[in-house]
C-alpha cells in the first residue's frame, strides 16, 4: 500500500460547489502540507500543519480551508469552488529534518 | 525575484551526454536543498539532497552546491529517455523549515 493517499484522485465540479479533497498517510509524519501545481507556476504551498492542533496558511490560502482530523488525516476543502481553482493537488508528508514525500495527487477541474 | 529560479527548458540532450541541471536561491540563509524528479502527471520524487558546499554523487547523478554563489546543480551522467521528466529544485529555510519550489526544468533525453 502507499504511504500517502490521497481521494478522490480526479474529480470534475461545478463553480459554487463545495468539495474537499482527502489525504491520509501510514508513515508516521507529524507534518503534511498541502499544494497546488499550475502549468508555469510550480508547487504552491497553501496550508500546513505540524500536528493535530497546529494549522497554518501557506502562500495561497484564500478560498481554501483544511482540517487535520488526526496524525495521519489531513483535508482540504474548497468552500465555494471557481475555475481558477483547475489544478493538480498534492499532499505531503514529512517527519522533522527529513525530506517531503508527496501522495499521487488529485487532478480538479471546476467548470 | 523569485525565490527558487530555474530555467523552464526543455533541454534536450542525446542519450549518453550529461544533462545539466540549474538552480538559483535568493534566501541566504537556506540551509538544505532538494532536486525532485516529476513525471507528466505523476507526484514529485526525491532524487537527491545535499546540504553542504561541494558535490554529492549518487549513482549517475550529482548535486553541486555552492551558498557563496546561491546556486545549486544537478548532473545527470549517461542520460536515459527514461530520464525524460521535469526537475524540480527546492530549497528548505527560515525558523519553520519552509520548502520553496522552482518550477522547474523540463528535460528531453533523445535517443
Amino acid at each position: 500500500d502507499a504511504d500517502v493517499t490521497q481521494t478522490p484522485r480526479n474529480r470534475i465540479t461545478k463553480t459554487g460547489k463545495r468539495i474537499m479533497l482527502e489525504c491520509s498517510q501510514t508513515k508516521g509524519h507529524d507534518r503534511m502540507y498541502w499544494y497546488r501545481q499550475d502549468p508555469g507556476l510550480g508547487l504552491r504551498l497553501i496550508y500546513y500543519s505540524f500536528d493535530v492542533k497546529d494549522i497554518n496558511k501557506g502562500e495561497i490560502s484564500d478560498g481554501y480551508s483544511v482540517s487535520r482530523q488526526a496524525q495521519a488525516k489531513f483535508s482540504l476543502s474548497l468552500e465555494s469552488a471557481i475555475p481558477n481553482q483547475t489544478a493538480l493537488y498534492f499532499c505531503a508528508t514529512r517527519q522533522g529534518d527529513e525530506t517531503q514525500y508527496f501522495g499521487p495527487g488529485t487532478r480538479l477541474l471546476v467548470l | 525575484q523569485k525565490e527558487v529560479e530555474q530555467n523552464s527548458g526543455p533541454l534536450s540532450v542525446p542519450e549518453g551526454a550529461i544533462a545539466s541541471l540549474n538552480c538559483t536561491y535568493s534566501d541566504r540563509v537556506s540551509q538544505s536543498f532538494f532536486w525532485y524528479r516529476q513525471y507528466s502527471g505523476k507526484s514529485p520524487e526525491l532524487i537527491m539532497s545535499i546540504y553542504s558546499n561541494g558535490d554529492k554523487e549518487d549513482g549517475r547523478f550529482t548535486a553541486q552546491l555552492n551558498k557563496a554563489s546561491q546556486y545549486v546543480s544537478l548532473l545527470i551522467r549517461d542520460s536515459q529517455p527514461s530520464d525524460s521528466a521535469t526537475y524540480l529544485c527546492a530549497v528548505r529555510s527560515g525558523g519553520y523549515q519552509k520548502v520553496t519550489f522552482g518550477t522547474g526544468t523540463k528535460l528531453q533525453v533523445i535517443p
